[in-house]
């Protein structure tokens, strides 16, 4: 069964900070992998999305990059602000056309 | 343009009570997808719409959960009774999928949501 980790659970960053978070499948036959960012009791808002035909993405400090190989997707947001406090979230199709989300990060951006 | 729109946005109920969630998606998209999301976690596939067709359900409790999506647009997810544990955001997400397999490219759009509490 395909399972889907989000390292860290959570994070808590000074201002300005420039930080990683982690996606990765157990099973590496992603097709497409989408990132998006959800604050509390909000829906979900599409940061970017990887095709299968592309390695990464970016957008203004946001960036995205897949490595199908490995099953391993990382967002990059650069110089953090109190405004990128939120849970992040990837989800991947898979090789069996199944959308599959991971449990998030937990961002805290402290002024 | 017009995201996807829920209805409710909260409801409060009581076990054994039926309860009906409704989507519309943003025009033009042939993909509906209803998510459940619990405290904590990420959002688990229920069911997903290909226009009118359910082609993924694998997830959806059929004893108690039904979803329809008559012409291919608005869709709507009932469940009968409802149980505590079914106490969750109920998401609606959209997106307009074109090509098969690892060619397909579609980007989803989410709605708010509806937070449902059984009592």
């Amino acid at each position: 069964k395909q399972e889907v980790t989000q390292i860290p659970a959570a994070l808590s960053v000074p201002e300005g900070e420039n930080l990683v978070l982690n996606c990765s499948f157990t099973d590496s036959a992603i097709y497409n992998l989408q990132w998006f960012r959800q604050d509390p009791g909000k829906g979900l808002t599409s940061l970017l999305l990887i095709q299968s035909s592309q390695r990464e993405q970016t957008s203004g400090r946001l960036n995205a990059s897949l490595d199908k190989s490995s099953g391993r997707s990382t967002l990059y947001i650069a110089a953090s602000q109190p405004g990128d406090s939120a849970t992040y979230l990837c989800a991947g199709r898979t090789s069996y056309d199944k959308v599959i989300f991971g449990p998030g990060t937990s961002l805290s951006v402290i002024p | 343009e017009a995201g996807v729109v829920q209805s409710p946005r909260y409801k409060i109920i009581e076990k054994k009570q039926p309860v009906a969630f409704w989507c519309n998606p943003i025009s033009g998209h042939n993909t509906l997808y209803w998510y459940r999301q619990n405290l904590g976690q990420g959002p688990e596939l229920l069911i997903r719409y290909e226009n009118e067709e359910a082609v993924d359900d694998s997830q959806l409790p059929k004893d108690r959960f039904s979803a329809e999506r008559l012409k291919g647009v608005d869709s709507t997810l009932k469940i009968q009774p409802a149980e505590l544990g079914d106490s969750a955001v109920y998401l609606c997400a959209s997106s307009l999928e074109k090509g098969s397999g690892s060619a397909t490219t579609y980007e989803q759009y989410f709605g708010p949501g509806t937070r449902l509490t059984v009592t």
